[in-house]
């Protein structure tokens, strides 16, 4: 049981580039989000999905966009790479009921030059 | 002005002595609150979620919430080395999507 798999690990950009990022979680969750983390900011939303064909925006959503391809898999593209983009990026899911509870992914590294 | 305030800290406790974490949270609406532990390089991994004012203990764990006072607290007892990590805390409302983290405590357990 793999829980959430995102990659890549690391990725070095320079500005202007494109890139996806992938995470699929296989505990059937509906609910998926990707978050970005930053020194003294904490983590902050970027997009969510709550169930597969949907997809909303978080606090900070702006130079992403996000694809809910299924169920499993919910991927975070950055179109046009700016070093403000640089960041360490969390993929989480979440149980749903009493007990809601995020997973998350091991995180992706990304610099952008 | 975030949502989720917590002092960054670091704050440094002795091994065996209670380590006593804050957080206070702005929108008076929220009712799940969330406490989560990151070590240094890895992901947040959850350690205890409150709902209801009081107390809840989970081992050395204890998540105390006060909504009156928008205030929620993490203790640990018995302190150990490998507490040492980033306290992150969050809130929100109850099956609401979108959780609102603090910055994160950073937490060091001195031998």
């Amino acid at each position: 049981n793999a829980g959430v798999t995102q990659t890549p690990k690391f990725q070095v950009l320079k500005t202007g580039q494109s890139m996806t990022l992938q995470c699929a979680q296989d505990m059937n969750h509906n609910s998926m989000y990707w978050y970005r983390q930053d020194p003294g900011m904490g983590l902050r939303l970027i997009y969510y999905s709550a169930s597969e064909g949907t997809t909303d925006k978080g606090e900070v959503p702006n130079g992403y966009n996000v694809s809910r391809l299924n169920k499993r898999e919910f991927s975070l593209r950055l179109e046009s790479a700016a070093p403000s983009q640089t960041s360490v990026y969390f993929c989480a899911s979440r149980t749903g009921g009493e007990n809601e509870k995020l997973f998350f992914g091991s995180g992706t590294q990304l610099s952008v030059l | 002005q975030k949502e989720v305030e917590q002092n960054s800290g670091p704050l440094s406790v002795p091994e065996g002595a209670i380590a006593s974490l804050n957080c206070t949270y702005s929108d008076r609406g929220s009712q799940s609150f969330f406490w989560y532990r990151q070590y240094s390089g890895k992901s947040p991994e959850l350690i205890m979620s409150i709902y209801s004012n009081g107390d809840k203990e989970d081992g050395r764990f204890t998540a105390q919430l006060n909504k009156a006072s928008q205030y929620v607290s993490l203790l640990i007892r018995d302190s150990q080395p490998s507490d040492s990590a980033t306290y992150l805390c969050a809130g929100g409302l109850f099956g609401n999507e979108k959780l609102t983290f603090g910055t994160g405590t950073r937490l060091t357990i001195i031998p």
